[in-house]
Formats: C-alpha cells, sequence, structure tokens
C-alpha cells in the first residue's frame, strides 16, 4: 500500500528554466495539497486541488506557480522561469475526503536553482 | 488569521534527558493540533495529534495535551535517544479541511550519546 509519491526527489534548474514536480497522492485519495518549504522554516500552503479543480489556491505565488490534477495521472506544480529564491522542499499531501481526519505527507521534492 | 509559535532551537539534550518543546497557537474556531516530526531528508510524519480540548495525542513515548485555556500543546518525552534527533513541528488544522494546516517553524532536536 504505498504512501504518497512524489518525484523526482531532488531537481535542479537554471535560472529561467522550468520546473515540474509530481505527486501521487495514496490510493483512493482525491484531494491534494502542495506544501513550501523553504529553508530553516516551516511549510506554508499553497495550494489545494481535488481532481481537475483548483479548490484553495490562496497561498500560491500569483505569478510563475501554477498546479493542476487532472483526471487521470499525479498532480503536478510547474514553477516557470525559476528563481534562486524558489529553491526549497516542496511537500505533497493527499488525503481521502476534505473532512478526513489525516493527511499523509510525501517525501518531497527539492528544489535547487543555480 | 491562524498562527502557531514554537519554541526556537536548536535543542541539545543527552541521551535519557527529559524533552520539552513548546508550542502555542492562535486560531479561529476550534483546530485539531499536531506534531510532526521530520527525520534528515525525509519528508514529515505524523507524531501525535489531540482534536478537543483536553485530549491527550501520545506515541513512541511521546505526549502533549490540547490545552484550551493556555492555547497550547507542549510536546514532552521522559528519556530521548539518538534516534530522536529529528525536527519537531507543531501543527494546526481547522477541522474542516483535512490537509490544510498551519505550520510553526520548526524546532531542531539532537540528543548526544
Amino acid at each position: 500500500n504505498a504512501g504518497v509519491m512524489q518525484n523526482p526527489r531532488h531537481l535542479v534548474r537554471r535560472r529561467g528554466q522550468e520546473a515540474r514536480l509530481r505527486c501521487s497522492p495514496m490510493k483512493g485519495h482525491s484531494h491534494v495539497y502542495w506544501y513550501r518549504q523553504l529553508p530553516e522554516e516551516g511549510l506554508k500552503f499553497m495550494v489545494y486541488l481535488q481532481k481537475e479543480n483548483i479548490i484553495d489556491e490562496s497561498g500560491m505565488p500569483k505569478e510563475r506557480f501554477s498546479a493542476e490534477f487532472p483526471k487521470e495521472g499525479p498532480s503536478i506544480l510547474r514553477i516557470q522561469q525559476v528563481v534562486r529564491g524558489d529553491s526549497a522542499a516542496y511537500f505533497c499531501a493527499s488525503s481521502l475526503s476534505q473532512g478526513a481526519a489525516e493527511a499523509f505527507f510525501g517525501q518531497g521534492t527539492r528544489l535547487t536553482v543555480v | 488569521g491562524n498562527s502557531v509559535t514554537q519554541m526556537e532551537g536548536p535543542v541539545t539534550l543527552s541521551e535519557e534527558a527529559f524533552l520539552t518543546i513548546n508550542c502555542t497557537y492562535t486560531a479561529t474556531g476550534y483546530p485539531s493540533l499536531f506534531w510532526y516530526v521530520q527525520y534528515p531528508g525525509e519528508g514529515l510524519q505524523l507524531l501525535l495529534k489531540a482534536t478537543k480540548a483536553d485530549d491527550k495525542g501520545s506515541n513512541k513515548g511521546f505526549e502533549a495535551t490540547y490545552r484550551k485555556e493556555t492555547t497550547s500543546f507542549h510536546l514532552e518525552k521522559g528519556s530521548v535517544q539518538v534516534s530522536d534527533s529529528a525536527v519537531y513541528f507543531c501543527a494546526l488544522r481547522l477541522n474542516t479541511n483535512a490537509g490544510k494546516s498551519t505550520f510553526g517553524d520548526g524546532t531542531t532536536l539532537t540528543v548526544k550519546p
């Protein structure tokens, strides 16, 4: 029973390139959440998606960042024209429903922008 | 808005010492409270939780009690081990949304033999 799977685990991009981070939720989970963890800080909520819908993107930067969770396949967090300040760990969590008792976290993708 | 304030680290203890990591919160409504642990290079693992006032969460020798009167959820362990070295995060979540949590900045614990 696989948990939340994120890939890649580590990603290096040059400034100006695009970064694509993938998250496959736990089996049966249709709710996905993305968080960003800057160095020496806690996790900050970015976006909440349910299959094919963005429910809450209140924590997402207005420019360069987008997220999707298609009917088939993993959720994707896309960062266009990356800058050094985007270097962080990006975590995905999934839950069975919005009101579920718990959400489960993946191991994260560590993005380094050089 | 909602916020979580954790005791600043890093915290360094000797093996078998007593651990307390303070956590206080502000929230609209009645949140659930959580402690997560993050081992080096790993993701977050739920350590324990409490969903209402006076509940005590416990796991692996760690405990925390939901104190509504002091808006606190302090983490304690009676005797730490080297393997407990990790970053600990306190978090709150309004019960209406399973995955949208507010996290503290984390406290790094190092336990020396």
